[in-house]
């Protein structure tokens, strides 16, 4: 079975310039979560999606965020225009039906963001 | 709203030493509580898990009870490893109002020498 899947595993990126990074959640699964992970704060909850309609996106940091999920099988976060301080790794991770009563969050391995 | 609270790291043990993690949590419900592992460079997985009060989560080696009264879920082994070295986080998730929202903990990350 394949995981979640994220690309660019690595991207290095100026100032200023769009970044698009991208997930492939686990087939079947109706839920999905972008999180970001810094030293300084840790691991965030940027937004989430259930069966593709955003529920949640109050951890988007701002105006220059934003995230989609056209189907059921692709996300992608946008930063437009970035700066150094987006730099971080970003995480997607899926999960099967909310109304499972048990949901454990499957994770991608992420995406390392450097911005210079 | 929902809470989790870890111990601070970094936590240095050597090798075969026992191992505690606290892990306390705020909720309105019943959650379900979840332990995940990062290792270096990966992304996190689940460790272990519990989803009602007295449940014992277990997984390799690692260990965690839901204990409703202090509202825990400390993670425990008796004798850890090197390959062990990673951050842990402890999670909760609400089964009242829906949605798959996870809450984490800050993560501890654990050190263990020869």
């Amino acid at each position: 079975d394949a995981g979640v899947i994220q690309s660019p595993r690595h991207e290095v990126t100026e100032m200023g310039q769009e970044v698009t990074l991208r997930c492939k959640p686990i087939s079947g699964h109706n839920s999905l979560f972008w999180y970001r992970q810094t030293m300084m704060r840790g691991l965030e909850l940027l937004i989430y999606f259930n069966n593709n309609v955003p529920i949640d996106d109050s951890g988007m940091p701002e105006d220059r965020f934003s995230a989609k999920m056209p189907n059921a099988s692709f996300s992608t976060l946008k930063i437009q225009p970035s700066e150094p301080r987006d730099s971080a790794v970003y995480f997607c991770a899926s999960t099967p039906s909310q109304l499972a009563v048990v949901n454990e969050q499957y994770f991608g391995p992420g995406t390392r963001l450097t911005v210079t | 709203g929902d809470s989790v609270t870890q111990m601070e790291g970094p936590v240095t043990l050597s090798e075969e030493a026992f191992l505690t993690i606290n892990c306390t949590y705020t909720a309105t419900g019943y959650p379900s509580l979840f332990w995940y592992v990062q290792y270096p460079g990966e992304g996190l997985q689940l460790l272990l898990k519990a989803t009602k009060a007295d449940d014992k989560g277990s997984n390799k080696g690692f260990e965690a009870t839901y204990r409703k009264e202090t509202t825990s879920f400390h993670l425990e082994k008796g004798s850890v490893q090197v390959s062990d070295s990673a951050v842990y986080f402890c999670a909760l998730r609400e089964l009242t109002g829906g949605g798959n929202k996870l809450t984490f903990g800050t993560g501890t990350q654990l050190k263990v020498e020869l």
